[in-house]
């Protein structure tokens, strides 16, 4: 079975800070990760998949394969990262497989 | 992002009463998928339907039905709410690359 894990409900740093937000995965494949981003009251937006190594909004995220992880990163976080971050694993028939989510506070 | 909407987006209603939830998107997708997100478990998977008159249970099926006969539209049924189905709902539709969320239907159930 799939799993998602991320360990931290609640994140806070302060604005030009570096933060990591953890995700691990427990998968028999070959694992397709995602990013996720929820605004608050918003509709959910994807930020990052691993397939295209992008950054986005100075966002990046690198698949781990030993370490089964995906961890969002960023440099220097600001006041409108805060948001609600979900890491997701895709499956057969485009099924995602979300972690709980972690709640990123950025403090002036 | 009006290419796939939801409606309503708020609705009180009470135990015992059917509900249903429309989803609505206008890309063709085949795929079409119903998340419960509920503090502290993040989203669940209810149901999802990878072509019209194909639809299959996800993690949390109890309690919901689905239909799906046109390729665009995919509504969610509560047939009888109960208190622990209050959370928000989210229709997401996905090509090859990624899935796309609607905007989400706030349902409370008194």
């Amino acid at each position: 079975a799939q799993r998602v894990t991320q360990p931290e409900k609640l994140l806070s740093v302060f604005k030009g800070a570096p933060v990591e937000l953890k995700c691990n995965y427990s998968y028999s494949g070959s694992p397709e990760l995602f990013w996720y981003v929820q605004y608050s009251r918003q509709r959910l937006q994807l930020l990052l998949r691993h397939i295209s190594r992008e950054s986005i909004k100075g966002f990046t995220a690198d698949l781990n394969k030993g370490e089964t992880s995906f961890h969002l990163k960023k440099p220097f976080a600001q006041e409108e990262d805060s948001a609600m971050y979900y890491c997701a694993l895709r499956g057969s028939n485009y099924k995602l497989t979300f972690g709980k989510g972690t709640l990123l506070t950025v403090n002036p | 992002d009006a290419g796939i909407t939801q409606s309503p987006r708020y609705k009180i209603t009470e135990t015992g009463r059917q509900v249903t939830l429309m989803c609505h998107q206008t890309w063709s997708h085949s795929y079409m998928f119903w998340y419960r997100q509920d503090l502290g478990h993040g989203l669940r998977l209810i149901y999802y339907s990878a072509a019209a008159d194909i639809t299959d249970k996800g993690e949390v099926p109890d309690g919901y039905v689905v239909s799906r006969s046109k390729t665009e539209n995919f509504p969610l049924t509560l047939e009888s709410a109960t208190r622990s189905q209050t959370s928000v709902y989210f229709c997401a539709s996905s090509d090859a690359y990624e899935q796309y969320f609607g905007p989400g239907t706030r349902l409370t159930v008194t």
